[in-house]
């Protein structure tokens, strides 16, 4: 099962709406993570079961969708949400990442 | 807290193999499987496989499976990635990431990551 991100990247104003979509090959139901990397740093997880939001991540970041096509919305664009995103499927071997989202500010 | 702690950076020539460690704490170590992904530059993030500690089961990745082995050390809970043949194309950095639940299996805490640089 593929993974499509879309766009590879964007760039946005501070305060803007951002949207990144991810594509699945196949169904996944709702079996999808979204994670954020920032330069240098380790990625960390924002959001899982398509739209549930990790504790302590700020209530700007949402997502949703089931099956194949799913969306992060980051609302009200902040300097420190400037970082490469990625949507991950992990309801079956093997974990597909997609390619990716950098997000400019 | 959950902590995942790597081992230090490596260098190898091509051809050469490379053992990279990851030491859990601060969770019940057997009970949640423990994926390693790989980030190489100016590339995404790409799964190479899972093991779980209590009895070492693993799932490796298609494109990574006649070269990568993952052990399991449960007595000091480490979790160890050998890669074998090693090319430029494995200059990455490797990171090891927790299994949130059995339940759903996306990856709730990530180590800091091991650089593996590979050149002749």
């Amino acid at each position: 099962i593929q993974m499509t991100q879309s766009p590879s990247s964007l760039s946005a104003f501070l305060g803007d709406s951002v949207t990144i979509t991810c594509r699945a090959s196949q169904g996944i139901a709702n079996y999808l993570a979204w994670y954020q990397q920032k330069p240098g740093k380790v990625p960390e997880v924002l959001i899982f079961a398509s739209s549930t939001l990790q504790p302590g991540v700020p209530s700007r970041f949402s997502g949703s969708g089931s099956g194949t096509e799913f969306t992060l919305t980051i609302s009200s664009l902040q300097p420190e949400d400037a970082a490469t995103y990625y949507c991950q499927r992990y309801n079956t071997a093997p974990w597909t990442f997609g390619q990716g989202t950098k997000v400019e500010i | 807290q959950v902590q995942l702690v790597h081992s230090g950076a490596e260098v190898r020539k091509p051809g050469a193999s490379v053992r990279v460690s990851c030491q859990a704490s601060g969770y019940t170590f057997s009970a949640y499987y423990i994926h390693w992904v790989r980030h190489a530059p100016r590339q995404g993030l790409q799964w190479m496989g899972r093991i779980i500690p209590n009895g070492g089961g693993t799932n490796y990745a298609q494109e990574f499976q006649d070269r990568v082995s993952m052990t399991v050390d449960t007595s000091i809970n480490t979790v160890y990635m050998e890669l074998n043949r090693l090319t430029s194309e494995d200059t990455a950095i490797y990171y090891c990431a927790k299994e949130a639940s059995h339940r759903s299996r996306y990856f709730d805490s990530w180590g800091q990551g091991t650089l593996v640089s590979v050149s002749s």
